[in-house]
């Protein structure tokens, strides 16, 4: 799995969109991206994932560079809720089992 | 998105004891789960991996004979930290994939906290 590189803190204001950059340059070709995040003291939420193209759902936007060595992810409107530390995973795709590596993660912190 | 939940969501006991940890998919079904432990202020650290009807898999470093894996029936998986000791004290946290999906993305449980007097 590509090894992935984020930045270890970052802050946002409340109701601003939250931008958070992810660097992985090993990354293979058939290797998605995946955000999740992990609220203080919670089990890890799952938000986004993709391949090549950019990716919206109700909680998020993933914007993939095309060389695919990078990503952002995007919360468009922050709230306090938002407050946590947020991974971004290479995963190898293909349908098998495979193992989440956890490197540190950003911790967002969203102010009032 | 699927449910993964976990009893108990905290367990407090003495050192010595065997305390058992169960993670459940709640609307799917899943043929492998993954057990992860996560100490204060560090990221999760996958133990092994459970696989419904055989040996559960266990990465470098874990003892498997001190956290047994179960993995009796396609919604259940059971980690059983014997002979606990401090050092165990710990959040424990199990996945599942939910192979609806093309890349079988992984559902979390709320995590176990367990603390060992």
């Amino acid at each position: 799995d590509a090894k992935t590189t984020q930045p270890p803190s970052m802050d946002c204001a409340e109701g601003r969109a939250a931008n958070l950059p992810c660097n992985h340059s090993t990354i293979s070709g058939n290797e998605y991206v995946y955000w999740y995040r992990q609220i203080h003291s919670q089990g890890p939420q799952y938000i986004i994932h993709g391949l090549k193209n950019n990716e919206t759902n109700e909680m998020a936007s993933l914007i993939i560079t095309e060389d695919r060595k990078s990503s952002t992810l995007i919360l468009p409107h922050a709230t306090l809720r938002d407050t946590a530390v947020y991974y971004c995973i290479g995963v190898n795709s293909g349908g098998s089992n495979y193992k989440l590596t956890f490197g540190k993660g950003t911790l967002l912190t969203v102010n009032p | 998105g699927a449910v993964v939940s976990q009893h108990p969501s905290w367990v407090i006991c003495k050192s010595g004891t065997s305390v058992k940890i169960e993670c459940r998919s709640l609307d799917f079904q899943a043929t492998t789960m993954f057990w992860y432990r996560q100490f204060p202020k560090q990221s999760l650290m996958l133990m092994a991996t459970s696989n419904e009807g055989s040996k559960a898999t266990y990465e470098q470093g874990v003892e498997k004979d001190k956290f047994l894996i179960n993995h009796a029936s396609l919604t259940l998986s059971t980690l059983t930290v014997t002979s606990a000791h401090p050092e165990d004290s710990s959040f424990y946290i199990c996945s599942a994939p939910d192979r609806a999906f093309v890349t079988d993305t992984q559902y979390f449980g709320p995590g176990t906290r367990l603390t060992v007097l």
